[in-house]
C-alpha cells in the first residue's frame, strides 16, 4: 500500500496570507490527525478527523482549521499567517481511530512564513 | 491530562555501545505507550508500542522498551547501536478508552552514534 502523502512538501508564505495543506491517508484508513512540529514546542496535536467529523482539537487558535472528505483525504487551513506558524506540519492516518492504533505519518509539509 | 518527559535532549554514543533513552509519563488515566523514530527530513515511524501483557516489548531492529507502571516509565534500550540508528526518538502516550487517538509526545531525544 502507498504510504501517507502530503502536498506540498514545502511552502513559503508571507504574514497575513492563508495556506491550505493536503493529506492523503493510507487506503482504508479512516482517521487522520494533524501535528505541528517546531524546535521550541516540539510535536503538538492540532486535530483529528474520523469519518468526516472532527473528534478532537488541540490548543490552537481558531485560525487553524481542517476538514476531512468522504474519501478520508484531509486538508488543514491556516488563515492570517503569523511568523510563529513556521513549522513542519505532519499528517498521520490510522485504520480505526482507536487510541491503540499505530499512526502512520507522512513526510510533512515545511511551512515558512516570512 | 497527560504529559511525557524525555530528560535527555541529546545522547552521544559510540557505535556498538549500548544505549538507553529515558521516558517518563504522567497521566490520571491508563495510557498506551509508544516510541516513534524520525530520521532526518522524514516523518515519524513507529518503533514499538506497549498495549498490554508482557511489559517488555521489542522492535524488529533490536530496540526494546520496558513498561514500568510503578515508576511510570517506558525507557528504550538497545544493546549495540549502529551508525544508522542516528535519529530523533520520541516517546508518546495515548489515553485509552477515549474516542480519539491523540498522541501526546515528549520533546524528543537525538541519538547521535559516532564511529
Amino acid at each position: 500500500k502507498a504510504g501517507v502523502t502530503q502536498t506540498p512538501r514545502y511552502l513559503i508564505k508571507t504574514r497575513g496570507q492563508q495556506v491550505t495543506l493536503s493529506c492523503s491517508p493510507i487506503s482504508g484508513h479512516r482517521s487522520v490527525s494533524w501535528y505541528q512540529q517546531t524546535p521550541g514546542q516540539g510535536l503538538q496535536f492540532l486535530f483529528e478527523y474520523f469519518s468526516e467529523t472532527q473528534r478532537n482539537k488541540g490548543n490552537f487558535p481558531g485560525r487553524f482549521s481542517g476538514r476531512q472528505f468522504s474519501n478520508s483525504r484531509s486538508e488543514m487551513n491556516v488563515s492570517t499567517l503569523e511568523l510563529g506558524d513556521s513549522a513542519l506540519y505532519l499528517c498521520a492516518s490510522s485504520p480505526s481511530g482507536s487510541s491503540a492504533d499505530t499512526q502512520y505519518f507522512g513526510p510533512g509539509t515545511r511551512l515558512t512564513v516570512l | 491530562a497527560q504529559s511525557v518527559t524525555q530528560l535527555d535532549s541529546q545522547v552521544p554514543v559510540f557505535e556498538e555501545a549500548p544505549v538507553e533513552l529515558r521516558c517518563n509519563y504522567s497521566s490520571s488515566v491508563s495510557v498506551y505507550l509508544f516510541w516513534y523514530v524520525q530520521y532526518p527530513n522524514q516523518g515519524l515511524q513507529l518503533l514499538l508500542k506497549y498495549l498490554s501483557g508482557s511489559t517488555l516489548v521489542e522492535s524488529i531492529n533490536g530496540f526494546e522498551a520496558e513498561f514500568n507502571k510503578s515508576q511510570t516509565s517506558f525507557h528504550l534500550r538497545k544493546p549495540s547501536v549502529h551508525i544508522s540508528d542516528t535519529a530523533e526518538y520520541f516517546c508518546a502516550v495515548s489515553p485509552y478508552g477515549g474516542a480519539t487517538n491523540k498522541l501526546i509526545f515528549g520533546t524528543g531525544t537525538l541519538l547521535a552514534v559516532q564511529p
